[in-house]
Parts: structure tokens; sequence; C-alpha cells
């Protein structure tokens, strides 16, 4: 069992749908949450970073972290045709190495 | 404000041949990252440097060496590249291990 699971679509939604990103984690341990998204032939880019439950609110970004069902989710409000990327979840524990989840494609129909 | 900066963005080498992928950052970062990412791999941790004079193997550092030079660069080598190696490399850094870490652009590499 990996880590971190991460559903890779592909997701397809209309633009101004609400999107909703998730992962799930085995290791309860896991204290640092992050959320990236890439571009086609690009580095990843740092969108959110939250170090507890609850949700932390950025724009149009809303990342969501359930610690009891080990459970993290990214939610984009109106989205854009420019969203259209990976998006990959990322934690770590006890300042140690970050395990990434696989990503989802994410394409946002105009 | 530059980030984090890799040279090349592109290579082609044979097989056997030797080179160096380099980065740099200017953020004041104690951390320093390599990755590979691989179509359905996503993103394999190679070796990282936790701070300066420190360097330690990730989840596949077969066929690579790296070198922390200073606080700023941490490069990775191929000593004798192979096909196998053909890949997208990106380097990272962050303040320290596990926290919020900031990408390069990549270096494409093909292995002929």
């Amino acid at each position: 069992q990996k880590e971190v699971e991460q559903d890779p679509g592909p997701l397809s939604v209309p633009e101004g749908a609400i999107v909703s990103l998730n992962c799930t984690y085995s290791n309860s341990a896991f204290q640092y949450f992050m959320w990236y998204r890439q571009y086609s032939r690009k580095g990843p880019e740092l969108l959110m970073y939250t170090y507890s439950s609850g949700n932390k609110e950025d724009g149009r970004f809303t990342a969501q972290v359930d610690k009891s069902s080990k459970y993290i989710s990214l939610f984009i409000r109106d989205s854009q045709p420019s969203d259209s990327a990976t998006y990959l979840c990322a934690m770590s524990y006890n300042f140690n190495k970050f395990y990434f989840g696989s990503g989802t494609k994410l394409n946002v129909k105009p | 404000n530059a980030g984090v900066t890799q040279t090349p963005k592109f290579q082609v080498l044979k097989t056997g041949q030797s080179m160096t992928l380099q980065c740099a950052q200017d953020m004041n970062h104690n951390s320093m990252y390599w990755y590979r990412q691989d179509p359905g791999m996503g993103l394999r941790l190679i070796y990282y440097s936790a701070s300066e004079g420190t360097t330690d193997k990730g989840e596949v550092p077969n066929g690579y060496n790296v070198s922390r030079l200073n606080k700023r660069e941490f490069s990775l080598r191929l000593e004798s590249a192979a096909p196998s190696q053909t890949s997208v490399y990106f380097c990272a850094s962050s303040f320290t291990v596990g926290t919020e870490a900031f990408f390069g652009q990549g270096t494409r590499l093909t292995v002929v």
C-alpha cells in the first residue's frame, strides 16, 4: 500500500464549477500537508500548505485536512481554464522527507 | 527573485556519457532535493541534503551522485548514463526538511 493515494483522473469540469481534489494517506504521523500545481512541462508550484486539521483558504482555493479520516482535500471555486493542470498532494512528518501523491490531472473546459 | 534555478533545461546524452545537473537557490534555504519524474511513477526522491555538508539517499539513488557545494548549490551527477535515466529531473529547496518546498523548472534528459 502506498503511503499517499491520489486518483490520477483525468477530471474534466466546465468553467465555473467547484472542483474537489482529494488524497488519502495511511500514516497517522503525517503532520504537514501541501498542495502543488504542475502545468505541462513545468515544475511543481506550491499552492498551499498547512500544519493542522481544518480549513485554510487562499482566494479561490481551500485546503482541508481531516486527520481523523486521514484525508485531505483541495477545493477550487469558480474554476477557470487556466486551472487546467496536474495537482499533487504532499505530506511529511517530524521534519522528514516528503511523500507525494501521484497527481490528479484536471481539465477545465471553457 | 529567481527562486530555484536549474541548468541545463534540456540535454541529450549517449549511453555511457557523464554529466552534471546544476541547481542553485537564492532563498537561503537549508535543505535541497533532487527528484526524477516519470510518467505513471510520480515524483521520486533521488538524493537530498538536509543542510550544508550533509547528503542522504532517497528512494532511487543508484547511478547518481550528489554534491552540496555550498548553501546555495546542489549538483547531481550521472557518471555513466543509461537509457533508464531518461527522465525529467527537478531540484527543490526548503527551509528545513519536510517544510514547504519550492521547485525548479526541471531538466529534460534523454539518454540514447
